[in-house]
């Protein structure tokens, strides 16, 4: 059964610092990685997908990949209080690449 | 563009009573999934349409459980006997599906089984 590991926090960092967010998967296989992010009692909201082993970035926000590691992190820069909010940390489960399997996510506190 | 939708974003049942959450997908997505999760916890995975057929309901805890999607778009999630162990939030989700596996969440429904 795969496992996705998430620190479950909270981390909490001043305004305008960079959060650093951290998940690590028990299996080689995966192909795909995706963070959501959740506010307190809203639904998980897709903020970014990776594929390949490296950075991408998207606004504030940096996804990093180390397959060989089987590590993959999320990295928000310049952070609001606006960011702050659940993480979840996902990758295709073992029975299918269709179907994610989840952390249990990171809580990010922002504070003015 | 109009995203997942869920109804009833609340039902209150009482132990022993059948349940039925509603899901509409985004327009042309053809993959269709539901999820529960629990106060602390990640979504976990319950059921995979594509098209109209299940693909994947390994994640359904027990025969309680039964979804359907009859015409490859609507669908509902059934619960027999529920029971309050089956107090969640019940996402559904939607995708283009094939490789392109990025999900997008209905705002969910809340069950509370008294």
């Amino acid at each position: 059964q795969k496992e996705v590991e998430q620190n479950s926090g909270p981390l909490s960092v001043p305004e305008g610092a960079i959060a650093s967010l951290n998940c690590t998967y028990s299996d080689r296989v995966s192909q795909s990685f995706f963070w959501y992010r959740q506010y307190s009692g809203k639904s998980p909201e897709l903020i970014m997908s990776i594929y390949s082993n490296g950075d991408k970035e998207d606004g504030r926000f940096t996804a990093q990949l180390n397959k060989a590691s089987q590590y993959v992190s999320l990295l928000i820069r310049d952070s609001q209080p606006s960011d702050s909010a659940t993480y979840l940390c996902a990758a295709p489960s073992n029975s299918g690449y269709s179907t994610l399997t989840f952390g249990k996510g990171t809580m990010l506190l922002v504070s003015p | 563009g109009a995203g997942v939708s869920q109804t009833p974003s609340n039902k209150v049942t009482e132990k022993g009573k059948y349940v039925e959450l509603r899901c509409d997908p985004i327009s042309g997505h053809t993959a269709l999934y539901w999820y529960r999760q629990s106060l602390g916890q990640g979504p976990e995975f319950l059921i995979y349409f594509q098209g109209t057929g299940a693909a994947d309901d390994s994640g359904l805890p027990n025969d309680r459980f039964f979804a359907v999607r009859p015409e490859g778009s609507v669908s509902t999630l059934k619960i027999q006997r529920t029971e309050r162990g089956d107090s969640a939030v019940y996402l559904c989700a939607s995708s283009l599906g094939g490789m392109d596996n990025e999900q997008f969440f209905g705002p969910g429904t809340r069950l509370t089984v008294l």
